[in-house]
């Protein structure tokens, strides 16, 4: 899998969005981009995923930029219950493989 | 609709007593099932899959075992517990599949704590 890299930290105001960003600059053109997150002493949640286009759920919206070496994931009106642990993974998805997570960026959200 | 079960949610044991955490999934057949570590304050890591029964896969030398004798039933175990072995421990199945919506789902959880 490719490595990424995400900021350890970040604060967000209640309310506002919160744009986490990753950094995969040697992603591989068959490799998708994973976000999950972890509520603190839960198992993880997945989030979003996606290859190259912009993806947009009820959770979140994913933005991959066209060289594909960084994504962002928006959470448009965060609450206090997003405040967690977010994991960007890149990985292939044709056949098995296994998913490893990196230590992620933690977001606190403010009142 | 599927489930992922595991227990117990909490275990302190002492030093170089066993261990056997278990986890089942309901819902699904012929799972992808997988074990996660984290230690306080770190990232998850992966210390075991398996693809089928029988079928077991570590990826970090250690003093687990994993095994799996049913379908949807994956067990972590050790003989002797160290003070490193500590951690909340999860367990994760997905589906087979070809189609690019692979995703895991994890367990709640258990905290050990081996003193």
């Amino acid at each position: 899998d490719a490595k990424t890299t995400q900021p350890t930290s970040m604060d967000c105001a209640e309310g506002r969005a919160a744009n986490l960003p990753c950094n995969h600059s040697t992603i591989s053109g068959n490799e998708y981009v994973y976000w999950y997150r972890q509520i603190h002493s839960q198992g993880p949640q997945y989030i979003i995923h996606g290859l190259k286009n912009n993806e947009t759920n009820e959770m979140a919206s994913l933005i991959i930029t066209e060289d594909r070496k960084s994504s962002t994931l928006i959470l448009p009106h965060a609450t206090l219950r997003d405040t967690a642990v977010y994991y960007c993974i890149v990985r292939v998805t044709t056949g098995f493989q296994k998913l490893v997570f990196g230590t992620g960026t933690r977001l606190l959200v403010s009142p | 609709s599927q489930t992922i079960h595991q227990w117990p949610a909490t275990l302190v044991q002492p030093v170089g007593s066993p261990l056997s955490l278990e986890c089942t999934v309901e819902g699904t057949s012929n799972p992808n099932l997988y074990w996660y570590r984290q230690a306080a304050g770190r990232g998850l890591q992966l210390l075991f899959y398996s693809v089928g029964i029988g079928q077991i896969s570590s990826e970090v030398p250690q003093n687990l075992s994993a095994s799996r004798p049913q379908d949807r039933q994956f067990i972590l175990s050790s003989k002797k517990l160290l003070l490193s072995d500590s951690g909340f421990y999860l367990c994760a199945w997905s589906a087979k599949q070809t189609a690019t919506n692979e995703k895991l789902f994890f367990g709640s959880g258990t905290q050990l704590s081996v003193l």
